[in-house]
């Protein structure tokens, strides 16, 4: 993998759900792994900063696992609520090559929670 | 609130003029970063400095140039604008960068970005 790419592009589901969604990542000189929340027509948000293999963090509601050996993780959301919606964006940081010290973004998954 | 103030909010203005997009991080922070969110696309960096000196380049155009202050506010400078360049502008701050330290401290706090609208 070269570059940053999350899956599914969208998800719809209802309230009470619980879902999940990935990001992949070039595993070769990996460095950490962020993971921001942005919702529509405000800023994106720092929900988590992963750096070593079989890191899991958790934030209420909202937790993640890391595999840097593989290149991806994972985000769940457990019981979805309607203020869940929103852009969900994970980013790679590469401690080499041209990307040194960047964060390079994936395209998100849109996540949508119907009542 | 995430601490980083941009301004202005809004521009409109028309194919090749120039225009300086302002950013101030947040309080302590030695890190900013721009970035460009046009129609469809993710987030595409721009470029990154680190307490006064330029630390990494992405996608930017050679057209654009940024600098960051002895306050450690920034600027992107925007020049020949084009109508592609219509886009919703974000600058970002950290503590620090990866260069430095893999931890949070990296974390970056993004500011409430400038819509730019080139007729």
């Amino acid at each position: 993998i070269l570059n940053v790419e999350q899956s599914p592009q969208s998800l719809h589901v209802q309230e009470g759900d619980s879902t999940n969604f990935t990001c992949s990542f070039p595993s070769s000189n990996f460095y950490a792994l962020h993971w921001y929340r942005w919702e529509t027509a405000k800023s994106p948000e720092a929900l988590f900063v992963m750096t070593l293999n079989g890191d899991e963090k958790k934030k209420g509601r909202i937790s993640a696992t890391l595999n840097t050996k593989e290149g991806y993780s994972y985000l769940y959301i457990k019981g979805s609520q309607p203020e869940d919606s929103a852009t969900y964006l994970c980013a790679s940081l590469m401690a080499g090559g041209t990307s040194y010290g960047k964060l390079t973004f994936g395209q998100g998954t849109i996540l949508t929670v119907h009542p | 609130d995430s601490g980083v103030t941009q301004t202005p909010k809004h521009l409109i203005t028309a194919t090749g003029q120039r225009v300086t997009l302002r950013c101030s991080p947040r309080s302590g922070d030695l890190s900013v970063y721009w970035y460009q969110q046009s129609l469809d696309q993710g987030l595409q960096f721009l470029i990154h400095y680190y307490n006064g000196e330029e630390r990494a380049k992405g996608n930017i155009l050679e057209r654009f140039s940024a600098q960051q202050f002895p306050d450690l506010h920034s600027e992107l400078n925007l020049s020949s604008l084009e109508l592609g360049d219509s886009a919703l502008y974000f600058c970002a701050s950290s503590v620090l960068w990866g260069g430095l330290s893999r931890s949070s401290y990296n974390e970056q706090f993004f500011g409430p970005g400038t819509r730019l609208t080139v007729l």
